[in-house]
């Protein structure tokens, strides 16, 4: 009963080479999160969606891009992969607050890339 | 703006110790506190929560009081295992669709 899951765990890629990780709930939660996580760090929000509506974080680097298609599945594509962007990128839901009920953001196991 | 701070680690205890990891905030109003744990290569698991001043959240012997006067959240357990070695995350929310974290405590259990 995975709410969050995120494919794949693991992804090497080549650094220039352009890489696309996913995330799917089964949480139905209008709110879908992009993080990435440098080790020995705390997470740092890339962007959110609202529903379709897309928030870009300011000092999001343009080499990150994100979509998603429906409620279910959200992407993160990053076009031009450096070194610096090796890290574990996490993906997160939380409800709508004009819902009520919980609060929280419901993480993913993340993505671990490694850009070689 | 809003931000978290807490203590920095590593902590190291024996199992059975009374473990504390002080959290403060910065929040220009009521914002929703969090505690998140990571064990070593997985996501964030929330580990317990607090909405409102005065709220204790716990789970899996944890403890942690929302405490608006100190603008704190300090998470609490009695005895520690082996099994509680991870790092742990101070989080609070403020309605943004926002989740601002601290930068991480790690907490290491010897037997």
């Amino acid at each position: 009963d995975a709410m969050v899951i995120q494919n794949p765990r693991y992804q090497v890629t080549q650094f220039g080479k352009p890489v696309t990780l996913s995330c799917s709930q089964t949480l139905n939660h209008n709110v879908m999160y992009w993080y990435q996580q440098k080790s020995s760090q705390a997470p740092k929000l890339l962007f959110h969606y609202y529903d379709k509506d897309f928030n870009n974080e300011a000092d999001t680097p343009d080499n990150f891009q994100s979509r998603r298609p429906n409620t279910s599945f959200c992407f993160l594509d990053i076009r031009s992969p450096g070194l610096g962007d090796a890290a574990m990128y996490l993906c997160a839901t939380s409800r709508d607050l004009f819902q009520g009920g919980s609060t929280e953001a419901f993480f993913g196991q993340g993505t671990r890339l490694t850009v070689v | 703006g809003n931000s978290v701070t807490q203590m920095e680690g590593p902590v190291t205890l024996s199992e059975e110790a009374f473990l504390t990891i002080n959290c403060t905030y910065t929040a220009t109003g009521y914002p929703s506190l969090f505690w998140y744990v990571q064990y070593p290569g997985e996501g964030l698991q929330l580990l317990l929560k607090a909405t409102k001043a005065d709220d204790k959240g716990s789970n899996k012997g944890f403890e942690a009081t929302y405490r608006k006067e100190t603008t704190s959240f300090h998470l609490e357990k009695g005895s520690v295992q082996v099994s509680d070695s991870a790092v742990y995350f101070c989080a609070l929310s403020e309605g943004t669709y926002k989740y601002i974290f601290g930068t991480g405590t790690r907490l290491k259990v010897l037997a």
